[in-house]
């Protein structure tokens, strides 16, 4: 299994600018979590989806954030208008459910200037 | 509101140095503990967790962790560290079957 894959590695993008991050889960993971990792916060959860449902979104810092999962192999964070601040890497992560552990694509640092 | 303290902010030991990273929760339920490990520039891997039976959980590359419920405590060890060790460690801990907290992490370098 190729693990949680994630597009780009790297993005850096001009303030104002639409930003939107991809994630494909493992197959056969039943939920998907967006994590955002800064020095100053450490890891804080977005939003999770289970069987593509968001769950919870109460980790969505604001109204520019949004997420989707329009199917059980894909799903996307959008920024819009992005700002400096939301820089910082952006995890994704899959699971096969209720109590099991969670599997961490290898992130999207994102630069906004 | 649920809150994982991991007590060293950055850890420096030498080769064959025992390591223990502390970790504490705030929450008097029932709840699954994990301990996860990032190594420089790479995504967090999942070194062991905790959901229930023996408090002595031991997962990969020789680390162990012991449940204390009582201290509400999920302290990590090691006896004897390797330089391939430096890295972020995170303790998590979650009372559901989804919401993880994570601990602001510690650093943890191993001098050859």
């Amino acid at each position: 299994d190729a693990g949680v894959i994630q597009s780009p590695r790297h993005e850096v993008t001009e303030m104002g600018q639409e930003v939107t991050l991809r994630c494909k889960p493992i197959s056969g993971h039943n939920s998907l979590f967006w994590y955002r990792q800064t020095m100053m916060r450490g890891l804080e959860l977005l939003i999770y989806f289970n069987n593509n449902v968001p769950i919870d979104d109460s980790g969505m810092p604001e109204d520019r954030f949004s997420a989707k999962m329009p199917n059980a192999s894909f799903s996307t964070l959008k920024i819009q208008p992005s700002e400096p601040r939301d820089s910082a890497v952006y995890f994704c992560a899959s699971s096969l459910g209720p109590n099991s552990p969670l599997h961490f694509g290898n992130g999207t640092r994102l630069t906004v200037t | 509101a649920q809150s994982v303290s991991q007590h060293n902010h950055h850890v420096i030991l030498s080769e064959a140095a025992s390591l223990e990273l502390g970790c504490n929760y705030s929450y008097g339920g029932t709840v699954n503990l994990f301990w996860y490990v990032q190594y420089p520039g790479q995504h967090l891997q999942l070194l062991l967790k905790y959901f229930s039976g023996d408090p002595l959980v031991k997962g990969i590359k020789g680390f162990e962790a012991e449940f204390i419920k009582s201290k509400f405590s999920f302290n990590l060890r090691k006896p004897s560290v390797q330089w391939s060790d430096t890295a972020e460690y995170f303790c998590a801990v979650s009372p559901n079957d989804y919401k993880l907290s994570f601990g602001a992490g510690t650093t943890v370098t191993v001098r050859a």
